[in-house]
């Protein structure tokens, strides 16, 4: 069965700082996984996603994420976070089940930048 | 292109009452989730469809709840009755997944509910 572990439940950072959010996971099969932000009174949003190929995966606003296979993670780097990045952030696993594609979530991650 | 809607954004109500919230997935996609957000419990998944069908409806805490899919551009979540531990904020999702898996899934707004 999936499962998806965000280890923190929340992050302080000041701004300009580098931040790594981090996610473990696990599946009986090969997996695609995909991190996703929420920014207040909004849904969720499509941050980055791996399906195969290269480990590194890069996301829109300067947010990237590596795929470790051996260690079933794929946490979320930013090398310089603003403001504005201020938002809960969530890990997804999806595998193949019965009658389609289902989705596991994280407990997601807060993370707020200071100034 | 329109994404995934949902009315009403916001829904105050009293304990007892019926309460139905809606969405319109994106126009081509298959699949269909229902979600719950809270602070206690996160995001939980309450029911998908696929094709119109319900797939699993294991998140559906109870009786009380209960979806329908009568077509692929839209969906409803009802509650009968209400009450108050149901106040929470209610997304729904679609996406395409009928040529493989790797598709994300796109949001609604959601729906704040409140139960008085």
């Amino acid at each position: 069965a999936q499962s998806v572990t965000q280890l923190d439940s929340q992050v302080p950072v000041f701004e300009e700082a580098p931040v790594e959010l981090r996610c473990n996971y696990s599946s009986s099969v090969s997996v695609y996984l995909f991190w996703y932000v929420q920014y207040p009174n909004q849904g969720l949003q499509l941050l980055l996603k791996y399906l195969s190929g290269s480990t590194l995966v890069k996301g829109i606003n300067g947010f990237e994420a590596e795929f470790n296979k051996s260690q079933t993670s794929f946490h979320l780097r930013k090398p310089s976070v603003h403001i504005s990045d201020t938002a809960e952030y969530f890990c997804a696993v999806s595998d193949q089940g019965t009658g389609g594609f289902k989705t596991i979530f994280g407990a997601g991650t807060r993370l707020f930048v200071k100034a | 292109d329109a994404g995934v809607i949902q009315s009403p954004r916001h829904e105050v109500t009293e304990m007892g009452q019926e309460v139905t919230l809606r969405c319109k997935p994106i126009s081509g996609h298959n699949s269909l989730f229902w979600y719950r957000q809270t602070m206690m419990r996160g995001l939980e998944l309450l029911i998908y469809f696929n094709n119109n069908v319900p797939i699993d409806d294991s998140g559906m805490p109870e009786d009380r709840f209960s979806a329908k899919m009568p077509n692929a551009s839209f969906s409803t979540l009802k509650i009968q009755p209400s009450e108050p531990r149901d106040s929470a904020v209610y997304f729904c999702a679609s996406t395409d997944s009928g040529t493989g898996g790797g598709k994300p899934q796109h949001f609604g707004d959601g729906t704040r509910l409140s139960i008085l």
